[in-house]
């Protein structure tokens, strides 16, 4: 079982459509969970990032973990073309510097 | 400018043929990573520094080696490429992660390599 499963898509929403992105993990100790964005020929860049079970808003982003189902989520409103691109979510605090990624999901907005 | 570079960004090259990925960082940072990302498998760690001259294996290290000299420089190297290191590969840098926090990894750009 990989540590980290993630829904692999590919996603293709309307333009102004809610998007759901998820990943569960398999290890409890990890501590901090991420989600990363990777634009087509660039590298991921960090979009959100969290520590505890809960949700973490930023702006149009969500970010929820659920540490009790090892289960973790982005949220995207108002979904705009600009957000077409590779969603990856990571997990880490179990050794030093270490993330783990999920497998990414590629996401279309449509006009 | 805050970066993190590769050389080069695209490589063909053919079996056997001893290769090198240069990386730097100009934030200073101690820790530097190298992933390899395949379609379906996502990224996968392969050697990471927490400074200069420690290193160590991430997941997939086999086929490849990692020198740190300099703080900045963190260069990947493949003794003897076979097909199946074809890959797109990210190098990143952080400074180190305090209890209780996460610090934020910066990528390079990507280098795509094609081994024949």
């Amino acid at each position: 079982q990989k540590e980290v499963e993630q829904d692999p898509g590919p996603l293709s929403v309307p333009e102004g459509a809610i998007v759901s992105l998820n990943c569960t993990y398999s290890n409890s100790a990890f501590q901090y969970f991420m989600w990363y964005r990777q634009y087509s020929r660039k590298g991921p860049e960090l979009l959100m990032y969290t520590y505890s079970s809960g949700n973490k808003e930023d702006g149009r982003f969500t970010a929820q973990v659920d540490k009790s189902s090892k289960y973790i989520s982005l949220f995207i409103r108002d979904s705009q073309p600009s957000d077409s691109a590779t969603y990856l979510c990571a997990v880490g605090g179990t050794s030093y510097g270490k993330l783990t990624f999920g497998q990414g999901t590629i996401l279309t907005v449509h006009p | 400018e805050a970066q993190v570079t590769q050389n080069p960004r695209y490589l063909i090259t053919v079996t056997g043929k001893k290769l090198t990925v240069t990386c730097s960082q100009n934030m200073n940072h101690e820790y530097m990573s190298w992933y390899r990302q395949d379609p379906g498998l996502g990224l996968r760690q392969i050697y990471y520094s927490m400074n200069v001259e420690v290193t160590d294996k991430g997941d997939v290290p086999e086929g490849y080696k990692v020198s740190r000299k300099e703080k900045r420089n963190f260069p990947l190297i493949l003794e003897s490429p076979s097909p199946n290191q074809t890959s797109l590969y990210f190098c990143a840098s952080s400074t180190p992660r305090t209890s209780g926090s996460y610090n934020e990894q910066f990528f390079g750009p990507g280098t795509r390599l094609t081994v024949l």
